[in-house]
């Protein structure tokens, strides 16, 4: 079974941009699987905000969030990463990777992104 | 855009009770619907997927039900560890989850 690990919490400010890594262990990282990135802001419910498939290199963003979410694969790392530029105080939320098509059977542990002035 | 909503927003129980979740879809979702479960501080659970195949290590007491718009979780009886933030996700247009159903120690 494939274990996420992910980046440490962050604080950022309103207007800059944050990137959290989430490194995959155990299984095949290039086969045929996808990652997605799933934020919990307080408040709120869970909101899936994009996907990657590492073998085919291509990603994909919920309309809320194109233009300012990035998310990328390092094979060689085995490492998805989350980059979400512009930010906002409603970004305030804890990201969770996640790994499976089309429902997420393993979820990394969470990072809490804070921004703030 | 699908749109999931989940009733009620706050369920009140006690341990041994029966809790009866539901979950509406804006337009019909076939059977493309899971459940989570989620903890402060953890991260979500799936619990069942598929609209009513429970996931692995997932116990009996949970069941999912439904299809098209309409859909239920049922725990038949709440053990202390099920008190929780139960949210459904739906697969059929991408992917988005529900607000959430918090399930609360009477």
């Amino acid at each position: 079974q494939v274990q996420l690990v992910q980046s440490g919490a962050e604080v950022q400010k309103p207007g800059s941009s944050v990137r959290i890594s989430c490194k995959a262990s155990g299984g095949s990282f290039s086969a045929r699987h996808t990652f997605s990135w799933v934020r919990k802001a307080p408040g709120q419910g869970l909101e899936w905000m994009g996907r990657v498939v590492p073998i085919f290199h291509s990603s994909e963003y919920t309309q809320k969030f194109q233009g300012r979410l990035t998310i990328t694969a390092d094979d060689s790392t085995s490492t998805v990463y989350l980059e979400l530029s512009s930010l906002r105080s409603d970004d305030t939320a804890v990201y969770y990777c996640t790994k499976g098509s089309p429902y997420f059977a393993d979820w990394g542990q969470g990072t809490l992104v804070t921004v703030s002035s | 855009e699908i749109v999931l909503t989940q009733s009620p927003a706050t369920l009140s129980l006690s341990p041994g009770e029966r809790a009866t979740l539901s979950c509406r879809a804006s337009q019909s979702v076939n059977t493309y619907l899971a459940w989570y479960q989620h903890k402060p501080g953890q991260a979500p659970r799936l619990l069942i997927y598929d609209a009513s195949t429970r996931a692995t290590g997932i116990p009996a007491r949970f069941s999912g039900s439904g299809s098209g718009t309409d859909f239920t979780l049922t725990i038949s009886s709440l053990e202390p560890e099920d008190f929780a933030v139960y949210y459904c996700q739906q697969r059929s247009n991408w992917y988005s989850f529900g607000q959430g159903t918090k399930l609360e120690i009477k």
